[in-house]
């Protein structure tokens, strides 16, 4: 099993749509989570930090369930420019990142 | 403007040539990385600098030499590189414990490799 697991996609959805992306990992011990968001040919950039209580950001709300080892990435009104790659990123209790490769969003208008 | 900067953003080099990619952060890091991403694949780990030391060598061919001459400074040298060795190439910076407190890591534009 791969240490974190995404489906890469591509989603293609409408403007003002919602769309959902979950995201596993293997490692139970795992402390940290992010999302990353990566444009076509740009570096991935942090988009938001996962806590246990999960957490809302504007359109973006992220969660996580420990139970199942699993986070997730909520997108409420789809932009056009929320198109790209969404990077699911854990830290599985040691001094590194472990990164996915990636679930790639395309909205359409 | 980014924290972490690189150059070139672009290079074409053959395989018999010598050349450097450099990385400068300018966000009180105290750890360093260098990442390979290439197409349909997951962020490959290749090294990672703590307080100047390198800490971790992900099995990466010789051909690929790191370079860490202080906290703000990294620098990758490539010679006699395989075709297979063209993709994107990121730097990255963090505090040390990353992860730690939620501390994660913050990537330059990178460095497109085009090895001919």
């Amino acid at each position: 099993r791969k240490e974190v697991e995404q489906d890469p996609g591509p989603f293609n959805v409408p403007e003002g749509a919602t769309v959902a992306f979950n995201c596993t990992y293997s490692n139970s011990a795992s402390q940290s989570f992010f999302w990353y968001r990566q444009d076509c040919r740009k570096e991935p950039k942090l988009l938001m930090s996962v806590y246990s209580s999960g957490n809302e950001d504007g359109r973006f709300t992220a969660q996580l369930n420990r139970a199942s080892q699993y986070i997730s990435l909520l997108i409420r009104d789809s932009k056009l420019s929320d198109s790209a790659t969404y990077l699911c990123v854990v830290n599985p209790n040691t001094d590194k990142l472990i990164f996915g490769t990636g679930t790639r969003l395309q909205v359409f208008p | 403007e980014t924290g972490v900067t690189q150059t070139p953003r672009h290079l074409v080099m053959g395989m018999t040539n010598k050349k450097s990619l450099k990385c400068e952060q300018h966000l009180g890091h105290n750890a360093m990385y260098w990442y390979k991403q290439s197409a349909k694949k997951p962020l490959e780990l290749m090294f990672v600098y703590s307080l100047e030391e390198r800490v971790e060598n992900n099995s990466v061919p010789s051909r690929f030499s790191p370079e860490c001459p202080n906290s703000s400074h990294l620098f990758l040298h490539l010679h006699t590189l395989q075709p297979e060795d063209s993709a994107l190439y990121l730097c990255a910076s963090s505090q040390e414990d990353v992860g730690v407190s939620g501390n994660t890591i913050y990537f330059g534009e990178g460095s497109w490799l085009t090895v001919v």
